[in-house]
């Protein structure tokens, strides 16, 4: 049971490069989400999703765009990376509904030059 | 707007006191806290979690309390040990909503 997995665990990137992010989870989970970490910041929702198809923006969505076609993963683009996108992405999954807690992956390192 | 607020980035105790860590939240329609902690090169692990409808939760050596007119809570590890060392995210839910808003962490350290 691999939990929550994330491809790949580092990349770096120039500006105006693009790329996807992966999120798989084999629990069977409906929500799925997107955070950004940044020093000082915290852990900021990008977007998330309540189900396969589904797709809903956070706190933080500009730059970023999403999809759900399988249920098990989730998949975070940068269609122009900037600077500014030069963070840790964490993907989690949760059962939905009733307070249920987020599963957290080990996080993507990226670097925009 | 930060709507969950860990005000101190920084704590140190000594191995086997006790360590409290606090969260302040502005939000009066979140109801349901959790804890999280998170070590280096690794995503953050679900720790505690409690409703607004109690004050307080426990499990093992970590206590959750909630003092839902102050906006507070607090998570209370007793006795610390080294391996509790790491940075730990208050977080809530608000009810009906699927977003969880976290606070910005605070590192905590156990020293032997």
């Amino acid at each position: 049971n691999a939990g929550v997995t994330q491809t790949p665990k580092f990349r770096v990137l120039k500006t105006g490069q693009s790329m996807t992010l992966l999120c798989a989870q084999d629990m069977n989970h409906e929500y799925m989400y997107w955070y950004r970490q940044d020093p000082g910041m915290g852990l900021r929702l990008i977007h998330y999703s309540v189900g396969e198809g589904t797709t809903a923006k956070g706190e933080v969505p500009d730059g970023y765009n999403v999809s759900r076609l399988k249920k098990q993963n989730f998949l975070l683009g940068l269609e122009s990376a900037a600077p500014s996108q030069t963070s840790v992405y964490f993907c989690a999954s949760s059962q939905g509904g009733n307070n249920s807690p987020l599963h957290f992956g080990n996080g993507t390192r990226l670097t925009v030059t | 707007d930060q709507q969950v607020k860990q005000n101190s980035p920084s704590l140190s105790v000594q191995e086997g006191r006790i360590s409290i860590l606090n969260c302040d939240y502005t939000n009066s329609m979140f109801d349901y806290f959790l804890w999280y902690k998170k070590y280096p090169a690794e995503g953050p692990t679900f720790l505690i979690s409690i409703s607004s409808i109690k004050d307080k939760n426990e499990d093992g050596r970590f206590t959750v309390f909630l003092n839902k007119s102050a906006k507070h809570l607090s998570l209370h590890i007793v006795p610390s040990q080294p391996g509790d060392s790491a940075v730990y995210f208050c977080a809530a839910f608000q009810g009906g909503s699927e977003k969880l808003v976290f606070g910005k962490g605070t590192k905590l350290t156990v020293n032997p």
